[in-house]
């Protein structure tokens, strides 16, 4: 079982639709949560961090569920310039800081 | 923000020729850095965290003689693929976190490696 696990897609969805990403982790020790979206042929750059109340940065909603050890993130009226792939990246700290990025989801966002 | 910058942004060599990748925090001291490669439709996998000062941790099945990894100063860290071959042709990003190496990372644009 991968460590960090995402549907790899693609969510091809019309504007203003509203698109949701799972993703699940396997260790138990893990510690932060982070979305990145990656362009094709880019460096992925952080879009939010995640944290257990849930939060909030304008269109994009963020939660985490220690619990099932499950991640979300929620794109409400999507815009063709949120076609891009999202990384759902987990650190753990076990004896030194370790971080793992899942396979990504890609997003195409359509007139 | 934090900016990293990387260079060379793209490479093309001979097999058997040595490159070296430089990654620089632009605006901050980053006590740790990060190495990644990622092949086509793959995602980021993790060479090595580098440290300054210190030698750099390798993840398995990274060989060290191979990434060379130099962390001179708390901005700058350099990646040298010895020996390159075809196989190493791949997309190398490095990450650089202001704090510890748990926290946010923030990326450089990448280096394209094509070995032919």
């Amino acid at each position: 079982r991968k460590e960090v696990e995402q549907d790899p897609g693609p969510f091809n969805v019309p504007e203003g639709a509203t698109v949701a990403f799972n993703c699940t982790y396997s260790n138990s020790a893990s510690q932060s949560f982070f979305w990145y979206r990656q362009d094709c042929r880019k460096e992925p750059k952080l879009l939010m961090s995640v944290y257990s109340s849930g939060n909030e940065d304008g269109r994009f909603t963020a939660q985490l569920n220690r619990a099932s050890q499950y991640i979300s993130l929620l794109i409400r009226d999507s815009k063709l310039s949120d076609s891009a792939t999202y990384l759902c990246v987990v650190t753990l700290n076990t004896g030194g800081f370790k971080t793992i990025f899942g396979a990504g989801t890609r997003l195409f966002v359509k007139a | 923000g934090a900016v990293v910058s990387q260079h060379p942004s793209w490479v093309i060599c001979k097999s058997g020729t040595s490159v070296k990748i430089e990654c620089r925090s632009l605006d901050f001291q980053a006590t740790t850095m990060f190495w990644y490669r990622q092949f086509p439709k793959q995602s980021l996998m993790l060479m090595a965290t580098s440290n300054e000062g210190s030698k750099a941790t390798y993840e398995q099945g990274v060989e060290k003689d191979k990434f060379l990894i130099n962390h001179a100063s708390l901005t700058l860290s350099t990646l040298t693929v010895t020996s390159a071959h075809p196989e190493d042709s791949s997309f190398y990003i490095c990450s650089a976190t202001l704090a510890g190496p748990g926290e946010t990372q923030y990326f450089g644009p990448g280096t394209r490696l094509l070995v032919l």
